[in-house]
């Protein structure tokens, strides 16, 4: 069964500083790999997905995650964080074992410091 | 496009009665997933619905139902509800393979609290 662990149930940054958001996954064969944010009474909205090609994979809002399949990873990062990246994100794999249902992680908390 | 939409946004119900929630998927989506969120269980997979079929099926009592209309739209029922199924209900659709190669666009989602 395809697993996610994204580490750290909160993350705290300071505006302006690094956004850097883990996520690890269990896949035999190349994955799909997604990583969404959810804002508080809403639903998720897709911030970036990476099917194949290029393992580095541009976002919505300044997001970016690079697909590492030795390390069996696909970190989040932000160059500089605003205040309004303040959500939670869920880090999600689908496509292996021959389900195509996404499985997601249990989510990472990003709070801003002003 | 209109998104994925959701009704109610918030239901109060108490134990013991059903409840029935609905979703519109974007127009053109075939597919729709049904998920429970929750601070102790995060995300979890309900059902899924492709051309008003069950597709895929998640480790949920038989209390959880749900149905997918020619239009695509679907809903999901909970019978005798429990305390515990107290949660964020979220809908997502998807053009035709739910998760996979496809995206899944979701819904803002049904409070529902079981009192």
């Amino acid at each position: 069964a395809q697993s996610v662990t994204q580490l750290g149930s909160h993350v705290s940054v300071s505006e302006g500083a690094l956004v850097l958001l883990r996520c690890n996954y269990s896949s035999s064969v190349p994955p799909y790999l997604f990583w969404y944010v959810q804002y508080p009474n809403q639903g998720l909205q897709l911030l970036l997905k990476y099917t194949t090609g290029a393992t580095l994979v541009k976002g919505i809002n300044g997001f970016e995650a690079e697909f590492k399949k030795s390390e069996t990873s696909f970190h989040l990062t932000k160059p500089s964080a605003h205040m309004s990246d303040a959500a939670e994100y869920f880090c999600a794999v689908s496509g292996t074992g021959g389900s195509y249902i996404p499985t997601f992680g249990r989510g990472t908390s990003l709070i801003v410091h002003p | 496009k209109a998104g994925v939409t959701q009704t109610p946004r918030y239901l109060i119900k108490t134990r013991g009665q059903q409840v029935t929630l609905s979703c519109s998927p974007i127009s053109g989506h075939r597919s729709v997933s049904w998920y429970q969120q929750t601070p102790g269980q995060g995300l979890q997979f309900l059902f899924e619905y492709f051309s008003e079929t069950q597709r895929n099926k998640g480790n949920f009592p038989g209390r959880f139902s749900g149905r997918q209309f020619s239009n695509s739209r679907s809903e999901m029922n909970v019978s005798t509800l429990e305390l515990g199924d107290s949660a964020l209900y979220l809908c997502a659709s998807s053009l035709e393979l739910a998760g996979g190669r496809d995206t899944q666009y979701f819904g803002p989602g049904t409070r529902l609290t079981v009192l």
